[in-house]
């Protein structure tokens, strides 16, 4: 089962900041919070990760709450293109095969209106 | 983009045929994984691979094998089709030193 909990729909309107929630309240000491999206009919695509720190590259910043329970991931300036299920995963780093497997929750369906 | 290909696309196929699924990548990575995505359940681990010829079972892997005969292939086979394994099908690579997964445009497979 997954590990975390994200709600299940957001709106965001075009060009403004999409802050996606997620809460992980029993994540362990080597866990990362991963975030992946999957735009419909196409693969799940890599976001972003972090560990405790906050994390920014090109396309989002990651903020991990001091107690690592809960994060948010942000998506500074939402463009139509953004509309997806954006999936929240906690997973040690490090690892391929079954240990580094990556378990998908439900996700939080984000859609971004003109 | 991490040079991810799958073929075919789409495919419908017959109960009791079997079906070979391929997935190619381009940059050496030793990690490969198959995935099924399915309405309700979501993405669900079938099998892996660590390296040629180094594959392990993941969460449903019954009624599927794999082969990794080089590093640049990773091919998933349905012996005989059924129709619980309509599905579509993403296969995955996973980049060192963090692992994160990086996955292929999937292939829909219909079994009728």
């Amino acid at each position: 089962d997954a590990k975390t909990t994200q709600p299940p729909s957001m709106d965001c309107a075009e060009g403004r900041a999409a802050n996606l929630p997620c809460n992980h309240s029993t994540i362990s000491g080597n866990e990362y919070v991963y975030w992946y999206r999957q735009i419909h009919s196409q693969g799940p695509q890599y976001i972003i990760h972090g560990l405790k720190n906050n994390e920014t590259n090109e396309m989002a910043s990651l903020i991990i709450t001091e107690d690592r329970k809960s994060s948010t991931l942000i998506l500074p300036h939402a463009t139509l293109r953004d509309t997806a299920v954006y999936y929240c995963i906690v997973r040690v780093a490090g690892y391929g095969g079954s240990q580094g497997n990556l378990i998908f929750g439900k996700g939080t369906k984000l859609s971004v209106k003109p | 983009d991490a040079g991810i290909t799958q073929s075919p696309r789409h495919k419908v196929t017959e109960t009791g045929t079997p079906v070979t699924l391929r997935c190619h990548q381009t940059e050496n990575h030793r990690y490969m994984y198959w995935y099924r995505q399915d309405p309700g359940h979501g993405l669900r681990l079938i099998h892996y691979s660590y390296g040629v010829k180094d594959t392990d079972k993941g969460e449903v892997s019954d009624g599927y094998s794999v082969s990794r005969s080089k590093t640049e292939d990773f091919l998933l086979t349905l012996e005989s089709a059924t129709s619980s394994q309509t599905s579509v099908y993403f296969c995955a690579i996973s980049v060192d030193p963090t692992y994160e997964q990086y996955f292929g445009p999937g292939t829909r497979l219909t079994v009728t």
